[in-house]
């Protein structure tokens, strides 16, 4: 079975840094690009930031940019979130998201992990 | 980039009802669209993606349509199990974007 397991979220103070983890399972990790979505809370979903199969493209909404760094360690099977000079606006419950294929533009999201809850406050 | 918006934010239906939501892209997204369903405290879940294209293990009953900057989700007899909240996503560009969500809500 497919899974994504989220972890690394917690309370931290604003311009703190976090680092979100992602471990993937079920499926073979390192022919699939990968997501991070998130929801602040009552709200909707907002991409955050998107990573190819092979790490060499990249992307970043521009809310996070500068701030935020995607990585993966395929040997690991895990997808990381770098998360640096947080703000209060960053709070949201962080999900890991796999794509269709091995890029991430034009393939849709098809297995969510549970999410991963980070909230910034001092 | 590219603006989703759906419509309506909120839609009071029965079950049994047939029922459609829209989403309009600021451009064209040609057919690279999803939709998903998410029920509260749950991940989102694919249920449409190339605009029509029914993702396994989701029932008939929801169909996908349009290309372009207008799309719609249709559920053609609402099940209990179909309240929840719909978004749409485009993947056309490097940045994915998502609608604001409409909530389907029992009557």
């Amino acid at each position: 079975e497919v899974h994504l397991v989220e972890s690394g979220g917690g309370l931290v103070q604003p311009g703190r840094s976090l680092r979100l983890s992602c471990v993937a399972s079920g499926f073979s990790f390192d022919d699939y690009a990968m997501h991070w979505v998130r929801q602040a809370p009552g709200k909707g979903l907002e991409w955050v930031s998107g990573i190819n199969w092979n790490s060499r493209n990249i992307g970043y909404a521009d809310s996070v940019k500068g701030r935020f760094t995607i990585s993966r360690d395929n040997a690991r099977n895990s997808l990381y979130l770098q998360m640096n000079s947080l703000r209060a606006e960053d709070t949201a419950l962080y999900y890991c998201a796999k794509s269709e294929a091995g890029t991430y533009n034009y393939y849709a999201m098809d297995v969510w992990g549970q999410g991963t809850t980070v909230t910034v406050s001092s | 980039d590219i603006q989703m918006t759906q419509s309506p934010s909120t839609l009071s239906a029965s079950v049994g009802d047939r029922v459609t939501i829209t989403c309009r892209a600021s451009q064209s997204v040609s057919t690279w669209l999803a939709w998903y369903q998410q029920k509260p405290g749950k991940a989102p879940k694919v249920l449409i993606y190339r605009a029509s294209s029914l993702q396994g293990g989701v029932p008939s009953r929801f169909s996908g349509s349009g290309s372009g900057t207008e799309f719609s989700l249709t559920i053609s007899s609402l099940q209990p199990d179909d309240f929840a909240t719909y978004y749409c996503q485009q993947y056309n560009s490097y940045s994915p974007t998502f609608g604001q969500g409409t909530k389907l809500e029992i009557k």
